[in-house]
């Protein structure tokens, strides 16, 4: 069964801290793995994708496929850093993604 | 701008009323999906279309119906409301290919006393 796994609910850093989303996946296919923020008072959004292999405000993921993991990573956290951040699996071909449960980031100053 | 809105924003109703959650897009987006979210659950998907005749059931459709009247209108029915379906709905967007981002509105939250 597919199933997306972030163990933290919350993350409390100090800003300039580096900073480490875990998320880890089971699926059998070749996985599709995005990560989306949610800043408050805003939408959910897509902060990157793993196909991209881009780094976005500094944020960083890499696919470990023998790990079955996806975390997300930033040397440096900024105050604006602070959000719901979800990992997210696409299941199929048609695009539907399955969430994991959501880590909160607090950067404090 | 391209958007994706929801309507009502807040609802509060009782437990056994029927209520309507809607969604338009201005995207021109093909599909389209309903989400709850619940603390420590994250999203769960309720029901998705990927085009006008086609919707399908989530992980979680039981108690839900939808109804898609128009490639920009997905409607989320909840025919006899619980408590339990106390949460915050998310409608999303995405185009046809796979793997591309989808683009959420802003949400509805929803109390059922």
């Amino acid at each position: 069964a597919q199933r997306v796994t972030q163990p933290e609910k919350l993350l409390s850093v100090f800003k300039g801290a580096p900073v480490e989303l875990k998320c880890n996946y089971s699926y059998s296919g070749s996985p599709e793995l995005f990560w989306y923020v949610q800043y408050s008072r805003q939408r959910l959004q897509l902060l990157l994708r793993h196909i991209s292999r881009e780094s976005i405000k500094g944020f960083t993921a890499d696919l470990n496929k023998g790990e079955t993991s996806f975390h997300l990573k930033k040397p440096f956290a900024q105050e604006e850093d602070s959000a719901m951040y979800y990992c997210a699996l696409q299941t199929d071909s048609w695009g539907k993604l399955q969430f994991g449960a959501g880590t909160q980031v607090v950067v404090t100053p | 701008d391209a958007d994706v809105t929801q309507t009502p924003r807040n609802r509060i109703t009782k437990t056994g009323k029927r209520i309507m959650l809607e969604c338009s897009q201005t995207k021109g987006h093909d599909r389209m999906y309903w989400y709850r979210q619940d603390p420590g659950l994250g999203l769960r998907l309720i029901y998705y279309s990927f085009d006008v005749k086609d919707i399908n059931k989530g992980e979680i459709s039981d108690g839900y119906s939808v109804s898609r009247q128009a490639q920009a209108k997905f409607s989320l029915s909840l025919e006899s409301a619980i408590p339990n379906q106390t949460a915050l709905y998310f409608c999303a967007t995405s185009v046809r290919t796979g793997g591309n981002e989808q683009f959420f509105g802003p949400g509805t939250r929803l109390t059922v006393l």
